[in-house]
C-alpha cells in the first residue's frame, strides 16, 4: 500500500524568503504526485501534479516540485514567499484503480509566514 | 458557481443521530469521493464510487454508508453519529485516468455532541 510522509508539521518563513516543504512517498510502481493546498475555511485546490518525463515540474502561484525516484521524494519549493501563502499543503500519492486515481495523504504542513 | 458544492457548509448534531451529507458537481466527472479530514491526520478516503452502480470502501468506512444517486450526486450519511466523527468532510471528484487531479469541494464541518 501506498504512503506519504510530511515530516515538518510546522514551517514558519520571512516573507520574502525560500520555501521548501517535504515530502516522502512510498509505492511500489511510478507514482502519480500531487501538491495540493487548503486556505483558511477552504477546500483542497491543487497546486501541481507530477506524472512522468520532465522530474522537475511547475504549478501555479510560482510554486515548483522535484520528483526524485532515488530519494523517494516530491519536495515543493518556492523562491519567495508571500504573506497570502500561508496555509496548509498536502502532498498526494495516485494509486491507478478503475480507470482513476485513489489518492492517499500526508498528514500537512502548515506553512506561516512572518511579516 | 462552484463545480464541487456540498451541504450543508455546518452541522451541529447529537450523538446517535442520523446524518446525511450531500454532494453535487457539475464538471461531469464520473468518479466521486468522501474524505474525512482531521487535525494532525491528513485527509483519509472513507469511500468512493467510480460509477452509478460502482461503491467501493475505503480506508475509514466503518459507522459510514454512501449512496450515488446519479452521476452528480454523491451523498455520506452516518446513520447514529457519534462523537469521533466529528470532523471537516470533503466530496471530490475526478475525471477518468491516473493523470487526472481531483477537484475538492468546500468542505462541511460537522459536530456530533
Amino acid at each position: 500500500a501506498q504512503s506519504v510522509t510530511q515530516p515538518d508539521i510546522h514551517i514558519t518563513v520571512s516573507e520574502g524568503a525560500s520555501l521548501e516543504l517535504r515530502c516522502n512517498y512510498s509505492y511500489g510502481a511510478t507514482p502519480y504526485l500531487f501538491w495540493y493546498v487548503q486556505s483558511p475555511g477552504q477546500g483542497l485546490q491543487l497546486l501541481l501534479k507530477y506524472f512522468s518525463g520532465d522530474t522537475l515540474v511547475q504549478g501555479i502561484k510560482g510554486f515548483e516540485a522535484e520528483f526524485k525516484r532515488s530519494q523517494s521524494s516530491f519536495n515543493l519549493r518556492k523562491p519567495s514567499v508571500h504573506w497570502s501563502d500561508a496555509a496548509e499543503y498536502f502532498c498526494a500519492v495516485g494509486a491507478l484503480e478503475g480507470g482513476g486515481n485513489k489518492l492517499t495523504f500526508g498528514t500537512g504542513t502548515q506553512l506561516k509566514v512572518e511579516l | 458557481d462552484a463545480d464541487v458544492t456540498q451541504t450543508p457548509r455546518n452541522r451541529i448534531t447529537k450523538t446517535g443521530k442520523r446524518i446525511m451529507l450531500e454532494c453535487s458537481q457539475t464538471k461531469g466527472h464520473d468518479r466521486m469521493y468522501w474524505y474525512r479530514q482531521d487535525p494532525g491526520l491528513g485527509l483519509r478516503l472513507i469511500y468512493y464510487s467510480f460509477d452509478v452502480k460502482d461503491i467501493n470502501k475505503g480506508e475509514i468506512s466503518d459507522g459510514y454508508s454512501v449512496s450515488r444517486q446519479a452521476q452528480a450526486k454523491f451523498s455520506l450519511s452516518l446513520e447514529s453519529a457519534i462523537p469521533n466523527q466529528t470532523a471537516l468532510y470533503f466530496c471530490a471528484t475526478s475525471d477518468y485516468g491516473g493523470r487526472n487531479e481531483q477537484f475538492f469541494g468546500p468542505g462541511t464541518r460537522l459536530t456530533v455532541l
